[in-house]
């Protein structure tokens, strides 16, 4: 069946440092990717989504690009700031239905 | 972007109650929205597909007469946890799809439920 793989968390960083964070996918057919993020105490947001091979999303400087040939979405920003602290889901949606299949989450924890 | 919300944020109930959570779409019309549910620190697990004017649909696992559904309306979905236990406290997260092919599905803030 289909499935999402995200890395292990928690992931520790410096305010500006470089953020990659794996995502591998499992899928029949040719999914849509997703990069959701849940601040504390919240609901998901859309991040950003690539709908076909060498897509590439981005929003808010972090961006991702999706890759058939490795079957991955991995999520990445230049310069996180401590406000990017947050967990990070990555998420597969393999039909028109709208149902999402997201990998376990990461989290992403900022120092200033 | 379109707004989904969810209602209660946050509930206690005693065990054997039944609670029930609200999740509208605000400025569009959902025929299909989406139940999930969320343990800590773990991932979200898709609940039931919840259809407007018919029955949801549930994954594997998930029992419907504990679990019940109800979209009644367009912009309206209730999930009821009825005689709840404590292992069904949890974090339930609902969204909301707008129509049409590889559109963005919206999430409510979530409901926390803990059941004592």
């Amino acid at each position: 069946g289909n499935s999402v793989t995200q890395m292990e968390g928690p992931v520790t960083l410096s305010e500006e440092a470089f953020l990659t964070i794996n995502c591998t996918y499992t899928a029949t057919g040719y999914p849509s990717l997703f990069w959701y993020v849940q601040y504390p105490g919240e609901g998901l947001q859309l991040l950003l989504k690539a709908t076909k091979a060498d897509d590439k999303g981005s929003n808010k400087g972090f961006e991702a690009t999706y890759r058939k040939e490795t079957t991955s979405f991995h999520l990445e920003k230049g310069s996180v700031q401590v406000s990017d602290s947050a967990v990070y889901f990555c998420a597969l949606s393999s039909s028109n239905t709208g149902k999402l299949i997201f990998g376990q989450g990461t989290t992403l924890q900022v120092k200033p | 972007g379109a707004v989904v919300s969810q209602h209660p944020s946050w509930v206690i109930c005693k065990s054997g109650t039944s609670v029930k959570i609200e999740c509208r779409s605000l400025d569009f019309q959902a025929t299909t929205m989406f139940w999930y549910r969320q343990f800590p620190k773990q991932s979200l697990m898709l609940m039931a597909t919840s259809n407007e004017g018919s029955k949801a649909t549930y994954e594997q696992g998930v029992e419907k007469d504990k679990f019940l559904i109800n979209h009644a309306s367009l912009t309206l979905s209730t999930l009821t946890v009825t005689s709840a236990h404590p292992e069904d406290s949890s974090f339930y997260i609902c969204s909301a799809k707008l129509q049409g092919a590889n559109t963005e599905a919206f999430f409510g803030q979530g409901t926390r439920l803990t059941v004592v």
